[in-house]
């Protein structure tokens, strides 16, 4: 069966110091795979999606970025971090089917202080 | 622009009772829509989907309507049952080259069911 795995569950960060998130995916292969973010008393953004090693598509202009360096692997990073970073983040992976919605990990609360 | 919107932040519902969320959107090329549940701290679980092209799915509990005309959708679950307390995300795809479904959510709705 297919798992996903995402770490740390929590984190707390000083401003300005850099950002690594990592989520896995066994089970599958070739997924798409998704990195959302949850801001306080808001929805699910999409933040960057992934089809392939290697190629990334971001959603919105931040502080951040993602890489795709192996095919069930995706990191979410960050040089320097801002307050406005802080937030519930999520990865995600579907398969290439329509309907079939995404599977999500479980989460890291990220606290930038 | 929010594509996707839940109007209702929050909603209280007597145990045994129906819940019904609603979920309104704009971009009529969304050609699926989906509800998931998301406890706190939680990443969100897949409840179920609708298929443009259907106007009610059903599955044990919940049911979703579909009025395309309206650009609207519901989720409902009855009889309603402490555990379904949670946030609801509606959430809506519209057909993409290269097998890539991209879902657009919306803010989410809290249901809290009373004992």
């Amino acid at each position: 069966s297919q798992t996903i795995h995402q770490w740390p569950a929590t984190l707390v960060q000083p401003v300005g110091s850099p950002l690594s998130l990592e989520c896995t995916v066994e089970g599958t292969s070739n997924p798409n795979l998704y990195w959302y973010r949850q801001a306080a008393g808001r929805g699910l953004q999409l933040l960057f999606y992934s089809v392939g090693i290697g190629q990334i598509s971001s959603e919105v202009p931040q502080n951040l970025s993602a890489s795709r360096p192996q095919d069930r692997q995706f990191i979410l990073s960050s040089k320097k971090l801002l307050l406005s970073d802080s937030g519930f983040y999520l990865c995600a992976w579907s398969v290439q089917a329509r309907g079939r919605g995404y599977t999500f990990g479980s989460g890291t609360r990220l606290t930038v202080v | 622009d929010q594509q996707v919107k839940q109007n209702s932040p929050s909603l209280s519902v007597q145990e045994g009772r129906i819940s019904i969320l609603n979920c309104d959107y704009t971009n009529s090329m969304f050609d699926y829509f989906l509800w998931y549940k998301k406890y706190p701290a939680e990443g969100p679980t897949f409840l179920i989907s609708i298929s443009s092209i259907k106007d009610k799915n059903e599955d044990g509990r919940f049911t979703v309507f579909l009025n395309k005309s309206a650009k609207h959708l519901s989720l409902h679950i009855v009889p309603s049952q402490p555990g379904d307390s949670a946030v609801y995300f509606c959430a809506a795809s519209a057909a993409r080259g290269g097998g890539n479904e991209k879902l657009t959510f919306g803010t989410g709705t809290r249901l809290t069911i009373i004992p």
